[in-house]
């Protein structure tokens, strides 16, 4: 039962930003918001997280959305490298499982 | 810091046939996981241990799938008999006690003949 609603795939020109939407319209008070990635035959690589501020890191930037139903990763100059399943998961504190659902497939282009 | 070990890294047997792997988590990550991942879904939890102790096994096939955790460090899944439905990539995944960011290992790939 997942609790999270992504787009299958995307493509995304290197160089460009990608912007990846997740819909999480039944989140909770107390639920975070997770985003990982997984390159081919890799396992999955922890990206960001947050609650309700936007983040960013060295890898991606986060956006909230103030009623927290959505949410959109961006990757600010995508690269080939980047291409990668990346998986949108809400995740409530002192909840341990990382519950996945098939995430967006996105594919950068050079 | 040294990632997660797993091993072996491919692995092919005929069904009915037993295999077990291996983990070797992050260096003081109390909190250890298997996930099966499925050609083309998400990966899936399957066991998670705190220390040695089980936390959670919900999704684990008990009829054929067994885990421990000894002295609360490395990890083997072991499954006997295997059927062709096992066939999939299994992930070990460790993190600190009470922590929110998972690492994962490269993963055990089984083929089932």
């Amino acid at each position: 039962d997942a609790k999270t609603t992504q787009p299958p795939s995307m493509d995304c020109a290197e160089g460009r930003a990608a912007n990846l939407p997740c819909n999480h319209s039944t989140i909770s008070g107390n639920e975070y918001v997770y985003w990982y990635r997984q390159i081919h035959s890799q396992g999955p690589q922890y990206i960001i997280h947050g609650l309700k501020n936007n983040e960013t890191n060295e890898m991606a930037s986060l956006i909230i959305t103030e009623d927290r139903k959505s949410s959109t990763l961006i990757l600010p100059h995508a690269t080939l490298r980047d291409t990668a399943v990346y998986y949108c998961i809400v995740r409530a504190t002192g909840d341990y499982k990382l519950s996945f659902g098939a995430g967006t497939t996105v594919t950068v282009r050079a | 810091e040294a990632g997660v070990a797993q091993s072996p890294r491919y692995k092919i047997i005929e069904k009915r046939q037993s295999v077990a792997f291996w983990c070797n988590p992050i260096s003081g990550h109390a909190t250890l996981y298997w996930y099966q991942q499925i050609l083309g879904q998400g990966p899936k939890l399957l066991i998670q241990f705190q220390n040695n102790g089980v936390v959670d096994d919900s999704q684990l096939p008990k009829d054929r799938f067994s885990a421990e955790r000894l002295k609360g460090v490395d990890s083997t899944l072991k499954i006997q008999p295997a059927k062709l439905e096992d066939s999939a990539v299994y992930l070990c995944a460790s993190s600190l006690a009470g922590a929110n960011v998972l690492t994962f290992g490269a993963g055990s790939r089984l083929t089932v003949l």
